[in-house]
Formats: structure tokens, C-alpha cells, sequence
């Protein structure tokens, strides 16, 4: 089972900032946060990864709290392309470990940006 | 660089028929994954190979479901006989090793079973 908590729907104003929550309560201290959005009609496309620090790209940010019960994907100017699913996933395992690294699903947001 | 190739795009079949997909990961990538994706919800792993061998398929529904990676590169998933519960989009990912941080996903298969 998923081990996040996401908002089933969002919406967004072109142009503005989207910021998208999850909740990963029960995260272990050797697992990262990964984001993925999934276009209609293809495949998930990784955004962003994280472990407790924040970290940017030329896609998102992604803010984690403190206590890595939760964290935020940031889009900072949503455009229409935007509009997607984003899935939140904790991934078992680490670098070096033996784990398989697999990355379970959950439901997702689905973010609708709007003009 | 080419990203993961899958064919084909789409099948329909009927219920107790069988059918095969076929995956390409990107070159030099050792872990490959296949997904299922029923509509509406996220993707479910069903297998994952490490070069020619399994790492996980403890998902896949084996009476009727089977995978194989024999050269540890392309790799077919089957399915027979098929069910009208297993409509759904096959994806196929591949990351460099299983310790790599992003996986790359193809645009999957959409099998309709009627």
C-alpha cells in the first residue's frame, strides 16, 4: 500500500504558483520523497526527489518539513501543460542499500490549471 | 537519448485470448519494471528484473501472467487467458541500476478485453 496522503483535486491559476501537499506520517529515516505527474495518456515522468533537505529544479521545488511527516511540491508558474496527476511516493530504500528501490503508487492529485 | 519503447500502443482482445507486450528500456539501463494501471488509479508494479533476473513479482498474478527479460535488455509480458479485469495500461520503466533515483517510463500499452 501507498504510504501518502494526497488531496484527490486541485486547482490552479495560470501563471500562479501551485503548491501541492502530501502526508507521509509513517516515512523511515532512509526513505526519500519522490514526485511524478503522469500527462494524460503517457507515462509517469519523474519531477523532483528529495530526503530532507529542500531541493529545486527547472520543474519544481519540493519543501519538506522538519519532522519529514509531510512535504510540498511547489510549481512556481503553473502552465496549462501543467495540468496533470502528481504522485506523491515514498520510496523503499536507499543508495547502497539491498532493498529493491520499488515505487508504489498511490492515488495521486490531480491538478486542473485554469486560464 | 531514446526513452523506453513499448509496442503495442494498443490491443483489444477478447476475454480467454491471449497477448503479449514487448518493452524496450533505455540502453545501459540494468532495472526494468513493468506496471499496471487500472483507469483511475495509479500505476501497480507487477515485476521488476535486474538485468535477466527477477528482483520482485511477488504482484504478479502468475496462473496467468508472465514476464521474461532473457537478455537482460527488451522484455514481453503475457497474458493468457486473458480476463475483462485486466484491462488496463501496461507501463514499462527501466532506471540505470536499482539504486538510481529516477525511473523513466514508456507510454504503455492500453489493452481493452471485451
Amino acid at each position: 500500500d501507498a504510504k501518502t496522503t494526497q488531496p484527490p483535486s486541485m486547482d490552479c491559476a495560470e501563471g500562479r504558483a501551485a503548491n501541492l501537499p502530501c502526508n507521509h506520517s509513517t516515512i523511515s529515516g532512509n526513505e526519500y520523497v519522490y514526485w511524478y505527474r503522469q500527462i494524460h495518456s503517457q507515462g509517469p515522468q519523474y519531477i523532483i526527489h528529495g530526503l530532507k533537505n529542500n531541493e529545486t529544479n527547472e520543474m519544481a521545488s519540493l519543501i519538506i518539513t522538519e519532522d519529514r511527516k509531510s512535504s510540498t511540491l511547489i510549481l512556481p508558474h503553473a502552465t496549462l501543460r501543467d495540468t496533470a496527476v502528481y504522485y506523491c511516493i515514498v520510496r523503499v530504500g536507499s543508495v547502497g542499500s539491498s532493498n529493491t528501490g520499488k515505487l508504489i503508487f498511490g492515488q495521486g492529485t490531480t491538478l486542473q490549471v485554469k486560464p | 537519448e531514446a526513452g523506453v519503447a513499448q509496442s503495442p500502443r494498443y490491443k483489444i482482445i477478447e476475454k480467454r485470448q491471449s497477448v503479449a507486450f514487448w518493452c524496450n528500456p533505455i540502453s545501459g539501463h540494468a532495472t526494468l519494471y513493468w506496471y499496471q494501471q487500472i483507469l483511475g488509479q495509479g500505476p501497480k508494479l507487477l515485476i521488476q528484473f535486474q538485468n535477466n533476473g527477477v528482483v520482485d513479482d511477488s504482484q504478479l498474478p502468475k496462473d496467468r501472467f508472465s514476464a521474461e527479460r532473457l537478455k537482460g535488455v527488451d522484455s514481453t509480458l503475457k497474458i493468457q487467458p486473458a480476463k475483462l479485469e485486466d484491462s488496463a495500461v501496461y507501463l514499462c520503466a527501466s532506471s540505470i541500476d536499482r539504486d538510481n533515483y529516477g525511473y523513466t517510463f514508456g507510454s504503455g500499452t492500453r489493452l481493452t478485453v471485451v
